[in-house]
């Protein structure tokens, strides 16, 4: 499968555990994008990053929120001490190089409940 | 601060007849204009785009119009067809910051045979 892989697709965690959300770009692609879709809302974006390095994390939360794109492996979302309002669908997508028109590869999101 | 709207949460077209979703931003600095489509349980793909030098894109059945006088754009699709049911969203980036896209809340768009 040569699309952006997420995993898990579905993840359940009581409140005050972590989530470690994970994403595999597509082949070829080394830059990374994390988008937030709450109920009933459009998707947000949380954070842009290439190979090692995060190049904008202007959309995530200040606290408990972090990710990265390590060298060797998939980028991570993670989200510590979780709480119920974090209940979302966490998109990444991934595209060659840096895109100015906007055109992202999407993956099939990750769901997260919060119980 | 929502600088990209889709104010119908829903459109139902009877197959064959044209669908048109719209879309409203607030911010002149946006370079591009994107739809994408979502089906259930998966995420957007990219349907079409737009330069903000536009006023009008075509791909098939889908067209996309830009009116920057009115910071509003719509996408066409006809004639509808039932696989065109899903949610559609409309986005807009500038383009140093492309993929920082800013997103509409979605109109789904119910296509009946």
């Amino acid at each position: 499968n040569a699309g952006v892989m997420q995993n898990p697709r579905h993840l359940v965690r009581r409140r005050g555990q972590e989530a470690r959300l994970r994403c595999s770009p597509m082949k070829g692609h080394s830059h990374v994008y994390w988008y937030r879709q709450l109920p009933e809302e459009g998707l947000k974006f949380m954070v842009y990053l290439q190979k090692e390095n995060i190049i904008d994390e202007s959309g995530m939360p200040k606290e408990r929120f972090s990710a990265e794109f390590p060298k060797e492996g998939p980028s991570i979302l993670r989200i510590q001490q979780v709480v119920r309002g974090d209940s979302a669908a966490y998109f990444c997508a991934s595209s060659p190089r840096p895109t100015y028109t906007g055109e992202l590869f999407f993956g099939e999101g990750s769901r997260l409940t919060v119980l | 601060d929502q600088q990209v709207k889709q104010n119908s949460p829903s459109l139902s077209v009877q197959e064959g007849r044209i669908s048109i979703l719209n879309c409203d931003y607030t911010n002149s600095m946006f370079d591009y204009f994107l739809w994408y489509k979502k089906y259930p349980a998966e995420g957007p793909t990219f349907l079409i785009s737009i330069s903000s030098i536009k006023d009008k894109n075509e791909d098939g059945r889908f067209t996309v119009f830009l009116n920057k006088s009115a910071k509003h754009l719509s996408l066409h699709i006809v004639p509808s067809q039932p696989g065109d049911s899903a949610v559609y969203f409309c986005a807009a980036s500038r383009g140093n910051q492309g993929g920082k896209l800013i997103f509409g809340q979605g109109t789904e768009l119910s296509v009946k045979p």
